[in-house]
């Protein structure tokens, strides 16, 4: 099994709906993050979370929202999504030192 | 806050040569330099980091090298092979559990048959 886990793989979803992204993880990592992929634009950051009563926003939180259930799980809810939002979502690990991420396989949403 | 800018944005190399991408940062304190690797339909993967207090890294066919004084850092592959072929990503943090990185936007490498 894969140490991050992403559900869904892929979604397509329509403009206005609510929607949640959820990862999991086996490493044991306190850490978790989650990330938007754009073509040319990178990896950005969304939200972190260090520990389970951690939460904090990223470079690109608005239109986004998380929820830390648990150490190991870590979900992104869009909402009310708008086509703007379609891309690549990842869901990361670290341990406390913070460096060396394990990412997940990602998502692919597409908001027709 | 800290500033990665990574070239180029696309490189096509012929199987056997080298291929290297280059990464400039802005903050002086940053004194850690992870590369991912990400192919296609998969996360990005550490493939090699490096920190301030060396100046290069090997791994067999990839090296990292870092310039504190310029503040840049380079990912070099050498004998490339057609499976090197990914979008590869540079990032630049300061270490320890505050921070996050922050990540370039990345390479895509093509190495042709």
């Amino acid at each position: 099994d894969a140490d991050v886990t992403q559900t869904p793989r892929n979604r397509i979803t329509k403009t206005g709906k609510r929607i949640m992204l959820e990862c999991s993880q086996t490493k044991g990592h306190d850490r978790m993050y989650w990330y938007r992929q754009d073509p040319g634009l990178g990896l950005r950051l969304i939200y972190y979370s260090f520990d389970v009563k951690d939460i904090n926003k990223g470079e690109i939180s608005d239109g986004y929202s998380v929820s830390r259930q648990a150490q190991a799980k870590f979900s992104l809810s869009l909402e009310s999504a708008i086509p703007n939002q379609t891309a690549l979502y990842f869901c990361a690990t670290s341990d406390l030192s913070g460096n060396g991420y394990t990412f997940g396989s990602g998502t692919r949403l597409t908001v027709v | 806050g800290e500033n990665v800018e990574q070239h180029p944005s696309t490189l096509s190399v012929q199987e056997g040569d080298s291929a290297v991408i280059k990464c400039t940062y802005s903050d002086s304190a940053s004194n850690y330099f992870p590369w991912y690797k990400q192919e296609l339909g998969k996360g990005p993967q550490l493939i090699i980091d490096i920190r301030s207090n060396v100046g290069e890294k090997k791994d067999q066919r990839i090296a990292v090298t870092l310039n504190k004084t310029a503040k840049h850092f380079s990912l070099h592959i050498t004998e490339t092979q057609p499976e090197d072929s990914a979008v590869y990503f540079c990032a630049a943090s300061k270490g320890g559990g505050s921070y996050i990185p922050t990540f370039g936007r990345g390479t895509s490498l093509i190495v042709h048959p």
